[in-house]
């Protein structure tokens, strides 16, 4: 089945700094890949949708210019959280729908990232 | 109104026993929908999907789908405690989004 890597699975970071997280489609290509934000005892929230060759849209509330994203290949975007402060400490993972990409198609996740700002 | 809802749990079954968790949504024009099991501090993993009114069963598990009514649910047969995880429903929103409800957690006690 179509796999989804996510990477790095943890990371601890000082407040004010930057932190890349990569998200890659390991045997399938993925023009559209979603990132996703999950706080404690919460659902998952849609942050943005990376596309690839083109501007990645934000939903509602999301700041673009806080969370970059950018989908630079078929199997690869990142999401750059910007100046991180302790409130975007969080679960963050990406998805992407798989093989080849039906309208209704399932999303496959990644291992998701968990960031903490101290 | 939130667009999915579901009930947060906890839903408590003995081992054996069969699971029902129950999902409605608020967009008549949805038409995809999607079950996900999230154990703790792991991400989603797919279990079923459907698209059709009606049943569709794989295995111990069973989505079911009624659009006029805007509900779908998942049983899950023959509970085990390895079933116990956090149970997300998600519906497809245009461009292939998806819209997750809270989840309901599921606890089968052996």
């Amino acid at each position: 089945g179509a796999v989804v890597s996510q990477h790095p699975s943890r990371v601890i970071c000082k407040s004010g700094t930057s932190v890349k997280i990569e998200c890659r489609s390991l045997d399938f290509q993925a023009t559209t890949m979603f990132w996703y934000r999950q706080f404690p005892k919460q659902s998952l929230m849609l942050m943005a949708t990376s596309n690839e060759g083109s501007k990645a849209t934000y939903e509602q509330g999301v700041e673009k210019d806080k969370f970059l994203i950018n989908h630079a290949s078929l199997t690869l975007s990142t999401l750059t959280v910007t100046s991180a402060h302790p409130e975007d400490s969080s679960f963050y993972i990406c998805s992407a729908p798989g093989g080849a990409e039906p309208l209704n198609s399932p999303l496959h996740f990644g291992n998701g990232t968990r960031l903490t700002v101290t | 109104q939130k667009e999915v809802e579901q009930n947060s749990g906890p839903l408590s079954v003995p081992e054996g026993a069969i699971a029902s968790l129950n999902c409605t949504y608020s967009d008549r024009g949805s038409q995809s929908f999607f079950w996900y099991r999230q154990y703790s501090g792991k991400s989603p993993e797919l279990i079923m999907f459907i698209y059709s009114n009606g049943d569709k069963e794989d295995g111990r598990f069973t989505a079911q789908l009624n659009k006029a009514s805007q509900y779908v649910s998942l049983l899950i047969r023959d509970s085990q405690p390895s079933d116990s995880a956090t149970y997300l429903c998600a519906v497809n929103r245009k461009g292939n989004k998806l819209v997750f409800g809270a989840g309901t957690i599921l606890r089968v006690k052996s």
